[in-house]
């Protein structure tokens, strides 16, 4: 049964500082893993989507690494900015089905 | 660009009644997942189709059914409502597996805010 662990649970930060953000999963056989950015009572942003095959992806101030062999991945964050405050989620995609599970998320706040 | 759409946004019940979510995956999109988020929870996946056909199943009460139509709009129905079903339910849609070289992308639609009195 895959599971996704995302750490730190809470993260706070002055403004410009780098910051990584992580998760792992116990299975390895994915199809792919997501990042998404959720602000309060609000829906999820896709930031980010790394196919199995791949080792990372990136997007403007954004970088999200995959090791599937030890089943983890890592959302780098360039010049954390107060905007950039949500909860940050992983989401693995195993192959064999369509189910996507969740980790419990990060949530950042970043210190004007 | 077209998004996913989910309406209502907002529904409040009363115990036992039912519930009926919509959710209408961007054009083209042949996949649709359905999630409950419970506060301070991440997501939990629910059900989700491919090409009308139901893919995948997760936590989903035997209280729940849902289904996908023929223009590939998806609707969730709950019945006999409890207090914990008070959630986020969020739809989200992709292009599935066999196309665009097999990303599989979800695009998550704004979500419904279920409150259950």
């Amino acid at each position: 049964k895959q599971e996704v662990t995302q750490i730190p649970a809470a993260l706070s930060v002055p403004e410009g500082e780098n910051l990584v953000l992580n998760c792992s999963f116990t299975d390895s056989a994915i199809y792919n893993l997501q990042w998404f950015r959720q602000d309060p009572g609000k829906g999820l942003t896709s930031l980010l989507l790394i196919q199995s095959s791949q080792r990372e992806q990136t997007s403007g101030r954004l970088n999200a690494s995959l090791d599937k062999s030890s089943g983890r991945s890592t959302l780098y964050i360039a010049a954390s900015q107060p905007g950039d405050s949500a909860t940050y989620l992983c989401a693995v995609f195993n192959t064999g089905g369509f189910k996507t599970i969740f980790g419990a998320g990060t949530r950042l706040f970043v210190k004007a | 660009a077209a998004g996913v759409i989910q309406s209502p946004r907002h529904l409040i019940k009363e115990k036992r009644e039912t519930a009926t979510l919509k959710c209408y995956p961007i054009p083209r999109h042949d996949t649709v997942y359905w999630y409950q988020q419970g506060p301070g929870q991440d997501p939990q996946f629910l059900i989700s189709f491919y090409e009308k056909m139901q893919s995948d199943k997760g936590s989903i009460p035997d209280r729940f059914s849902a289904q996908q139509f023929s223009d590939y709009h998806s609707e969730l129905n709950m019945s006999s409502l409890e207090l914990g079903d008070s959630a986020l339910y969020f739809c989200a849609s992709s292009l599935g597996l066999r196309l665009a070289g097999g990303l599989n992308e979800q695009f998550f639609g704004p979500g419904t805010r279920l409150t259950v009195l």
